[in-house]
């Protein structure tokens, strides 16, 4: 059983650029969390959804950022016009359920904004 | 809302040495807790979990006690080893969203 899987574990972007990032969450789990972590910070709740609906975006900035989660296919975290701000660990984590129950991290995405 | 106070670091202890690391919550209802821990370069990891009130937690040494009266969900360690060397994350699992803690950088010195 795969654990979550996000790629692409680096991704360099010029500003101006979009960034995609995309997370496979483990199978059989409904519910998928974004999450940056800016250099020597901590972690910062983006975004919760569950299949084809946003739950909660309160961590998500106004402008540029938008999340998805379809019915098939990974959840995709999209970054228009990146600026060098945005330059980050992108963390997914999925669960079985909701807040209570056992988060499951992946890897991460490192963007770098040039 | 949900909130996580964590104690803040950078820690430095030598090997052997016991362990705290400090958490504290407010939250509404009866969340569940957990301690995820972070090696450099990697995802987040759970080390230990507890869902009710004075349910204790622990793995790989490490131990976490849910206190309800104090709010608290302090990370023990007796022994340290260099291995232990990580960033550690206390959070809070309510009805939505897990709410992490600033997290705090450990290093242990040989």
């Amino acid at each position: 059983n795969a654990g979550v899987m996000q790629n692409p574990r680096h991704l360099v972007r010029r500003r101006g650029q979009e960034a995609r990032l995309r997370c496979s969450p483990m199978k059989g789990h409904s519910h998928v969390y974004w999450y940056r972590q800016l250099p020597e910070e901590g972690l910062k709740f983006m975004v919760y959804l569950q299949k084809e609906n946003i739950i909660d975006e309160s961590g998500m900035p106004k402008e540029r950022f938008s999340a998805e989660f379809p019915k098939e296919g990974p959840s995709i975290l999209r970054i228009q016009q990146v600026v060098r701000g945005d330059s980050a660990a992108y963390f997914c984590a999925s669960s079985l359920g909701t807040g209570g129950t056992e988060a499951f991290f992946g890897q991460g995405t490192r963007l770098t904004v040039v | 809302g949900d909130s996580v106070t964590q104690m803040e670091g950078p820690v430095t202890l030598s090997e052997e040495a016991f362990l705290t690391i400090n958490c504290t919550y407010t939250a509404t209802g009866y969340p569940s807790l957990f301690w995820y821990v972070q090696y450099p370069g990697e995802g987040l990891q759970l080390l230990l979990k507890a869902t009710k009130a004075d349910d204790k937690g622990s793995n790989k040494g490490f131990e976490a006690t849910y206190r309800k009266e104090t709010t608290s969900f302090h990370l023990e360690k007796g022994s340290v080893q260099v291995s232990d060397s990580a960033v550690y994350f206390c959070a809070l699992g309510g009805n939505e969203k897990l709410t992490f803690g600033t997290g705090t950088r450990l290093t242990i010195i040989p």
